[in-house]
């Protein structure tokens, strides 16, 4: 069954907007990454959150952690059309053997 | 320059042919993985390796195999590809230790279409 779900699904912004994008999990977590994918590419691992963590920043990037809610979300500001891609959050499934990722959500940024 | 490489980048073949899709890192890795990708959807695990000699079966079923008989390769066999087996296939590797802990590291992926 799935691990992580991103929300929402498509993201249409402007150049210089933010972007924001959530991601929800089921069970217990040690960690939780993001990966960027960009058109028919690989993966790209953008930020590593550890469950005892509740932000991190890298660049343009901002992660939040709550483990309550069992929720992350990540912040992408003054977004670039370069930014365009897929992202998705991906956390380690309960036998600790494999990353689970969830479907991602699509953003688009237009200039 | 440390990388992960995967051969072809693109595949178009009859059904019933025998295809390996090759995959290569020079990080030293030694955990290493095969996703099946198909548009816009998530990825599912189909192989994994810890080490050489190491292969196991990932969370979704499929009809490939892999071996791992060194470190920096870990090709995927299909003994007679069908068009069920369309989909992007996405090698990574990463550092040993637990899952979640370590970033995994991907190639560019092949796209295979089965006729």
């Amino acid at each position: 069954s799935q691990q992580g779900e991103e929300d929402p699904q498509a993201l249409s912004i402007q150049e210089g907007e933010n972007a924001t994008m959530n991601c929800s999990y089921k069970t217990s977590i040690n960690n939780l990454q993001w990966y960027r994918q960009n058109s028919g590419r690989g993966l790209v691992h953008l930020i590593l959150i550890r469950s005892n963590e509740r932000e991190k920043h890298s660049g343009r990037l901002r992660v939040t952690l709550d483990t309550s809610k069992k929720s992350s979300s990540l912040l992408i500001t003054a977004s670039r059309a370069a930014d365009t891609a897929s992202y998705f959050c991906a956390t380690a499934n309960q036998a600790g053997t494999a990353l689970i990722f969830g479907k991602g959500t699509t953003l688009s940024v237009s200039s | 320059e440390a990388d992960i490489y995967q051969t072809p980048r693109y595949l178009v073949i009859g059904t019933g042919k025998k295809i390996t899709l090759e995959c290569s890192q020079t990080m030293g890795h030694d955990k290493m993985y095969w996703y099946q990708q198909d548009p816009g959807m998530e990825l599912h695990l189909i192989h994994y390796s810890y080490g050489v000699n190491s292969t196991e079966k990932g969370d979704l079923s499929s009809e490939s195999t892999v071996s791992r008989i060194r470190t920096e390769h870990f090709p995927l066999t299909l003994e007679s590809a069908r068009p069920s087996h369309t989909s992007q296939y996405l090698c990574a590797s990463s550092e040993f230790g637990g899952e979640g802990y370590n970033e995994q590291f991907f190639g560019p992926g092949t796209r295979l279409t089965v006729l």
